[in-house]
């Protein structure tokens, strides 16, 4: 089956620096999100991405937060002033966009803000 | 808005039969969800049910009753690698975009 792939699996950064982690969704997918999960809380929509805009995001997702597709395959989430309280796992999704909007999810990427 | 109702944890024997329920209240309604989510990994899909009543696969079935606002996930001859978190989702559409809003999750222990 196809997989959504996420890099790195671990990120540890000091407080106020600038994290990227990256996604390469299912090939032929159009619809790219990113889910946070803090260690023993749930699974929490952060932004939702369409035809190369945000079409979502919650209020999670605030100004030091951004997404980008830098090309045809990669999908981005930029954190540009870490706080502690980013520590969490984040998860790249995506979905075909057919109407059966199963999440394909990638394993993830520890984040761990120092 | 979503609002998903889980319990928290569940115990059971290998071998059993465990049922975990999930009541949901959403402003429109496309359908449920249900991931199994092992410690430390990304949710998998298990099942997804739009219409009322139940979807047999194998050693797992997903029930819905719409007009409860009402689904329980069932896990048949259980097995210790059963033990995970099962989370229950909905979609929430808005803007023309789908996304899915997740419960809390179940942690189901299976015991031997």
């Amino acid at each position: 089956e196809p997989e959504v792939t996420q890099t790195p699996s671990h990120q540890v950064t000091q407080m106020g620096q600038e994290v990227i982690l990256r996604c390469v969704p299912i090939s032929n997918h159009l619809y790219f999100y990113w889910y946070r999960q803090i260690l023993g809380q749930k699974v929490e929509f952060l932004v939702s991405f369409y035809n190369n805009e945000i079409s979502e995001k919650s209020e999670i997702f605030d100004d030091q937060f951004s997404v980008e597709r830098p090309d045809g395959s990669n999908f981005t989430l930029k954190i540009r002033s870490t706080k502690l309280e980013d520590s969490a796992m984040y998860f790249c999704a995506s979905t075909s966009g057919d109407g059966y909007e199963k999440l394909f999810f990638g394993s993830g990427t520890q984040l761990s803000v120092l | 808005g979503q609002n998903i109702d889980q319990p928290t944890e569940m115990t059971a024997t290998e071998g059993a039969i465990v049922q975990i329920n999930c009541t949901y209240q959403t402003s429109g309604f496309n359908g449920l969800f249900w991931y199994q989510q092992h410690a430390g990994e990304a949710p998998t899909f298990l099942s997804y049910n739009v219409l009322d009543g139940l979807e047999e696969k194998g050693r797992f079935s997903s029930f819905l009753s719409r007009s409860k606002g009402y689904s329980y996930l069932l896990l048949k001859e259980l097995q210790m690698k059963d033990s995970a978190s099962y989370l229950c989702a909905v979609p929430s559409f808005s803007g023309g975009y789908n996304k899915l809003i997740f419960g809390a999750g179940t942690r189901l222990a299976v015991h031997p």
